[in-house]
């Protein structure tokens, strides 16, 4: 059983530009769900997808988007970068809403 | 709308001394409750949660925390602090009244003194 594969691990970008974000929810799991972390802060919500829909969003503007595949894996995708946006972000997945999330190591953005 | 708070942001203790992270919660809902732990440069690992079952909840690595509804608490604890120990914490909170996100608190960095 594999667990929650994110990629990449770290990149850097710069004002303006676009990234997008991937993940590979563990075996089993149909919900992903996206979380952005700041330096020595706790993650916030970015939004959660369930079976390909988005299931819930956090007070995140529209230029932070998703998609989730029929493997159940997802991207994520930031237009028009703001310094800002510097962050680890955070993929988790779950059965369901059990609440029980399983986490990957993230990937670090580092916006110049 | 539901939120959590960690009213420490460091905690130091000694190796070998017991461990006391403090969470309050706030929530219009039967609230599940969790305790994550994140190591440096990694993802967070699920420490335990409890979900209206007993309300002293048993983790991994020694853990425990107890679900005071009449304080409106979710306190960590373990009873001898060990050097791997050492790690940021995060209390969270999530009802199945929408999307059943869970919303996190700022954390507590743990360090252990040799």
């Amino acid at each position: 059983e594999t667990g929650v594969t994110q990629s990449p691990t770290h990149l850097i970008k710069t004002r303006g530009q676009q990234v997008t974000l991937r993940c590979s929810s563990q075996s089993g799991h149909n919900t992903v769900s996206w979380y952005q972390q700041a330096l020595g802060q706790g993650p916030q919500f970015i939004f959660q997808y369930y079976r390909e829909e988005e299931n819930g969003r956090g007070n995140f503007p529209p230029r932070f988007s998703g998609l989730q595949f029929p493997n159940y894996s997802s991207e994520l995708n930031v237009n028009a970068l703001e310094l800002d946006d510097s962050a680890l972000y955070l993929c988790a997945s779950s059965v369901g809403g059990t609440g029980e999330l399983f986490f990957g190591e993230g990937s670090r953005l580092t916006v110049l | 709308a539901q939120s959590v708070t960690q009213l420490d942001s460091h905690v130091s203790v000694s190796e070998g001394t017991p461990v006391l992270l403090r969470c309050n919660y706030s929530s219009s809902y039967s609230p599940s409750l969790f305790w994550y732990v994140q190591h440096p440069n990694k993802g967070l690992q699920l420490l335990l949660k409890y979900t209206s079952a007993a309300t002293l909840v048993k983790g991994i690595n020694g853990f425990e925390a107890e679900f005071k509804k009449s304080e409106t608490s979710f306190h960590l604890t373990k009873p001898s602090a060990h050097m791997s120990d050492a790690a940021e914490y995060f209390c969270a909170v999530s009802s199945f009244s929408s999307a059943s996100k869970i919303i996190f608190g700022s954390g507590t960095r743990l360090s252990i003194r040799p």
